[in-house]
C-alpha cells in the first residue's frame, strides 16, 4: 500500500529564515512524487514534481530514495508562502491515483 | 481557458436524503477524478474515468456512493442516504490523461450532513 506522511501538522517560521516541510513515504516501486500548495481561499494546485527538478517559487525538493524522503525546503521565507501543503504521490506509469499526505499548514510571520 | 468548476460550492443536507455533486473539467482533459477531504484529513482517491474505458471505482467507501460521466465531459458524484460521517470537501481534478500528467483541482463542494 502507499502511503504519505507529513509529520508536522503546523510549522511557523520568520519572514527569511528558511524553511522545511517534511514528506515521507511508503511505496514498494519507484514513485512519482508532488508537492501540492492551497493558498487562503483558492484551489488546490500543483507546486512542483520531483520528475521536473525544477525550483517553484524558491521550493525545491529532492527525491531521497534511501530515506524516502521528499521534503520541500526554501532558504528564505517570505509572508505570501503562508498556505497548506500537502505532500502526495502516485506509483508512476499506469497508477495514476494521487495519494496525498495529511497536509502541513506553514505561516510565516513577519 | 477555464479551470475546473464543480457545483453547488456549498450543499447543506439531512441525514438521509441523497445529494448530488456535478463536475465540469478542463475542455479537452480526458481523465477525471474525484477526491475526499474530511476534516483534518488528506485527500482520498474516490474514483477514476478515464475517455470511455471503465471507470476505477476501488476508491469509494461505500455502495451509496456513484459516479457517472458523459463521454468527456461533466461529471456528477451521487451520495445516496447520506450520513454525518460523509461531510467533507468533495474535489474534482482533471487532467489530459497522458501518464503523469498534472490533475487541475476544481474549488471543491463543501457538503455537510446534519
Amino acid at each position: 500500500a502507499q502511503r504519505v506522511t507529513q509529520p508536522e501538522k503546523l510549522l511557523s517560521v520568520f519572514k527569511g529564515a528558511p524553511v522545511e516541510l517534511k514528506c515521507n513515504y511508503s511505496y514498494s516501486g519507484s514513485p512519482e512524487l508532488f508537492w501540492y500548495v492551497q493558498y487562503s481561499r483558492q484551489r488546490l494546485q500543483l507546486l512542483l514534481r520531483h520528475i521536473s527538478r525544477e525550483s517553484i517559487k524558491g521550493f525545491t525538493a529532492d527525491l531521497n530514495k534511501g530515506e524516502t524522503s521528499f521534503h520541500l525546503k526554501k532558504p528564505f521565507a517570505q509572508e505570501e508562502d503562508s498556505a497548506m501543503y500537502y505532500c502526495a504521490l502516485t506509483g508512476g506509469g499506469s497508477n495514476y491515483k494521487l495519494t496525498f499526505g495529511k497536509g502541513t499548514l506553514l505561516t510565516v510571520n513577519p | 481557458g477555464a479551470g475546473v468548476s464543480q457545483s453547488p460550492s456549498n450543499k447543506v443536507t439531512e441525514k438521509g436524503k441523497d445529494v448530488e455533486l456535478r463536475c465540469d473539467p478542463i475542455s479537452g482533459h480526458t481523465a477525471l477524478y474525484w477526491y475526499r477531504q474530511r476534516l483534518g484529513q488528506g485527500l482520498e482517491f474516490l474514483i477514476y474515468f478515464q475517455g470511455n474505458s471503465a471507470p476505477d471505482k476501488s476508491g469509494l467507501p461505500s455502495d451509496r456512493f456513484s459516479a457517472e460521466r458523459t463521454g468527456e465531459s461533466v461529471s456528477t458524484l451521487t451520495i445516496q442516504r447520506t450520513q454525518q460521517e460523509d461531510s467533507a470537501v468533495y474535489l474534482c481534478a482533471s487532467s489530459s490523461g497522458l501518464v503523469g500528467e498534472t490533475q487541475y483541482f476544481g474549488p471543491g463542494t463543501r457538503l455537510l450532513v446534519l
